[in-house]
């Protein structure tokens, strides 16, 4: 079946670089998102990234997709305080229909 | 172009008591996703509707919770009787879906729901 696993919290200091990881099952991934939750806010999606491509950039955010591992990750670079959230991997699974399956979430604390 | 609408956006019953949430999808789009996000959880598929017919309620607990979506566009989400494990943001998607191939989905800004 499929399933999404994240690490449940990260932190870091502003400045640093941050690197959220996600890992996922099944083969039949298509596109692969990262969202961003504030608190009492809604998803808000960042970024996402085609199963056949490894890398995509998109200013101070860069998605890297190990298909044979099953692993992706987001970077963030320059991290801010205003990037302190909870950020949720998610993948779109296409067999006979496509199906959005979510990780639990990895908290980013940003702290000075 | 107008998003994902929900409604209401909070949500307060007790316990046995029941309730409904409403859906209206991006115009156009055929398949349509309820989600209970639970504090501190990932966003959890409850149903998938492909038009008006239902691909995936896999994870809806059909002895309390129904959804329909009639004529392939609005849906709405029942809860009867509400316990108080049914607390949680539930949120509908949506996407445009031309096919097999992965599409984006466009999420609402949900309905927050307190059982006391």
């Amino acid at each position: 079946g499929e399933d999404v696993e994240q690490s449940l919290f990260l932190s870091v200091r502003e400045g640093d670089s941050s690197v959220i990881n996600c890992t996922y099952t099944d083969s039949s991934s298509t596109y692969l998102y990262w969202y961003k939750q504030e608190p009492g806010a809604g998803l808000q999606l960042l970024t996402y990234i085609f199963s056949n491509m490894d890398m995509k950039q998109d200013q101070r955010l860069t998605v890297l997709l190990n298909k044979k591992d099953k692993h992706l990750s987001l970077r963030i670079a320059d991290t801010q305080t205003g990037d302190s959230a909870i950020y949720f991997c998610a993948v779109l699974f296409s067999g006979g229909y496509n199906k959005l399956i979510f990780g639990a979430g990895t908290r980013l604390a940003v702290h000075p | 172009e107008a998003g994902v609408a929900q409604s209401p956006r909070y949500k307060i019953i007790e316990k046995r008591q029941s309730v409904a949430f409403w859906c209206n999808p991006i115009s156009g789009h055929a398949t349509l996703y309820w989600y209970q996000q639970i504090l501190g959880q990932g966003p959890k598929l409850l149903i998938q509707f492909q038009n008006n017919g239902v691909v995936d309620d896999s994870q809806l607990p059909k002895d309390r919770f129904s959804a329909e979506r009639l004529k392939g566009v609005d849906s709405t989400l029942k809860i009867q009787p509400a316990k108080l494990e049914d607390s949680a943001v539930y949120l509908c998607a949506s996407s445009l879906d031309r096919g097999r191939r992965g599409e984006k989905l466009f999420f609402g800004s949900g309905t927050q729901l307190s059982v006391l």
